[in-house]
C-alpha cells in the first residue's frame, strides 16, 4: 500500500477563495483523522470519521470549514472562505478502529493564504 | 482524556541512550499509552503502545510503573536521525480520542 494520499503537497491561494484538500486513506482502515498543526497551536485534531461517518466535529474551527467521507477510500477538507490565518499545515490520518491510536499519517498539504 | 505533560525539549549526544519522560496522572483504567515520532516537514510516525510493564520494538522501549501515572520512551544510541519530536498520548484504544500535546524536541548533537 503507498500509505495516506493527500493532494495538493502545497497549495497557495487568495483570501476569500474556496480551498479543498483530498486525502485518500489506506485500504482497510476505516478511521480516519484531519489534522491542523501550525507553529502555535501544535496539533490540532479536527474531525474524525469511523466508516465514513463523522464522529467527532468539535475541533472543527468555523462553519468555514466542512469536511465529508463519501466512501471509504477517499476525503475532503474545504474552506470556504478562506483566510489567512488558516495557513497551517494540514494532515489527513487513517487507522484500523480495533487500533485506532496506531494511524498512519499523509505527508501533508501545506496551505498558505494570502 | 487524561492530559500528558512532557518536557519541552531535549538534548543529547549521538551514541547516548535518550529517556523521555511523561506524566499522565489521571490516566484511566482503560487507557493505553501511544508514543509518536515527526519529523520535519512530515507526519507524525507511530513508535510504540502500550499498556504497563514493558514494551519492546525495534524502535524503541516503553517503560510503564505500576501505578501508570508516567512512562518512559526509551531510544537505545540515538542519531542524528532521531532529530524530532516526540509525543505521548493516553485515550482508550477503543476510542478515537487521538489528541497530539505539544511533544518534546529531541536534537541529537554530533
Amino acid at each position: 500500500d503507498a500509505g495516506v494520499i493527500q493532494s495538493p503537497r502545497h497549495e497557495v491561494t487568495e483570501m476569500g477563495q474556496e480551498v479543498t484538500l483530498r486525502c485518500k486513506p489506506i485500504s482497510g482502515h476505516n478511521s480516519l483523522f484531519w489534522y491542523r498543526q501550525t507553529m502555535m497551536r501544535g496539533l490540532e485534531l479536527l474531525i474524525y470519521f469511523n466508516n465514513n461517518v463523522p464522529i467527532d466535529d468539535s475541533g472543527m474551527p468555523e462553519d468555514r470549514f466542512s469536511a465529508k467521507m463519501p466512501n471509504a477510500s477517499f476525503s475532503t477538507l474545504k474552506i470556504q472562505p478562506s483566510e489567512p490565518r488558516d495557513s497551517a499545515v494540514y494532515f489527513c490520518a487513517s487507522s484500523f478502529s480495533r487500533s485506532p491510536h496506531e494511524a498512519f499519517f499523509g505527508q501533508g498539504t501545506r496551505l498558505t493564504v494570502v | 482524556l487524561a492530559k500528558t505533560t512532557q518536557p519541552i525539549s531535549m538534548d543529547s549526544y549521538e551514541g547516548q541512550e535518550v529517556n523521555i519522560t511523561c506524566s499522565h496522572n489521571n490516566i484511566a483504567t482503560n487507557d493505553y499509552i501511544t508514543w509518536y515520532q515527526q519529523f520535519p516537514s512530515q507526519g507524525p510516525r507511530f513508535i510504540i503502545q502500550g499498556y504497563k510493564t514493558k514494551v519492546t520494538n525495534e524502535v524503541a522501549s516503553l517503560f510503564i510503573p505500576a501505578d501508570r501515572k508516567s512512562s518512559t520512551l526509551s531510544l537505545p544510541r540515538v542519531s542524528l536521525s532521531d532529530t524530532a519530536v516526540y509525543y505521548c498520548l493516553v485515550g482508550q484504544t477503543g476510542a478515537n480520542n487521538l489528541f497530539f500535546g505539544t511533544g518534546t524536541r529531541l536534537t541529537v548533537i554530533p
